[in-house]
């Protein structure tokens, strides 16, 4: 059984600040490993798709690290804004073509 | 360029009764993912389907859940006799490819099961 944890649950920062956000996932029978941004009322949103050992992804004042070896993957906000706030869902694609699995996620809310 | 569509975005059924929720993939997508969220959990993968095959079932249960994707029209998630435990958001995803490439989420079909 895969498990995708991520942390910290929950994040309040204020406007400005940067801020990082961790996943962690089984290193073995790795696939990708897949980023997406959920606002409340809205579908989530694909930021990054990562496959290769020490990938980096860098989108606006977002990027996102890959360690497949450790099992691990970091998201940063660079200079956090209000429309920011969102849930960061990472998922791994481990063992099977099309069986995304999914962490719980982490709420940011940005204040401003 | 049109989104994933799903409809009905809100569907409340009897216990017992049938549910049928409606995705349509992007243009040129022909990847489809089903996933449920239960009150206060996660995104759980359902199934993946591409046109006129299931791919991967392994997160469906066995019983009253049924998917299909047919070469014409869009997919189908089909949920028989449904139980007060069914009441989920379903949502739907594509891709143009596997999964190595980002999947486009649909706003989702709220269940309810009175």
């Amino acid at each position: 059984i895969l498990n995708v944890e991520q942390s910290p649950q929950s994040l309040h920062v204020q406007e400005g600040d940067s801020t990082n956000f961790t996943c962690s996932f089984p290193s073995s029978n790795f696939y990708a490993l897949h980023w997406y941004r959920w606002e409340t009322a809205k579908s989530p949103e694909a930021l990054f798709v990562m496959t290769l050992n020490g990938d980096e992804k860098k989108k606006g004042r977002i990027s996102a690290t890959l360690n497949t070896k450790e099992g691990y993957s970091y998201l940063y906000i660079k200079g956090s804004q209000p429309e920011d706030s969102a849930t960061y869902l990472c998922a791994s694609a481990g063992g099977s073509q099309g069986n995304l699995i999914f962490g719980k996620g982490t709420k940011l809310s940005v204040k401003p | 360029n049109a989104g994933v569509m799903q409809n009905p975005r809100h569907l409340v059924r009897r216990r017992g009764q049938e549910a049928r929720l409606r995705c349509s993939p992007m243009k040129g997508h022909s990847h489809v993912y089903w996933y449920r969220q239960l009150p206060e959990e996660g995104l759980k993968f359902m199934v993946y389907l591409q046109k006129e095959n299931i791919i991967d079932e392994s997160g469906m249960p066995k019983e009253r859940f049924s998917a299909e994707f047919p070469k014409e029209g869009p997919s189908i998630l089909r949920i028989q006799q449904v139980v007060r435990g069914d009441s989920a958001a379903y949502f739907c995803a594509s891709s143009a490819t596997g999964i190595h490439y980002e999947q486009y989420f649909g706003p989702g079909t709220r269940l309810t099961v009175t």
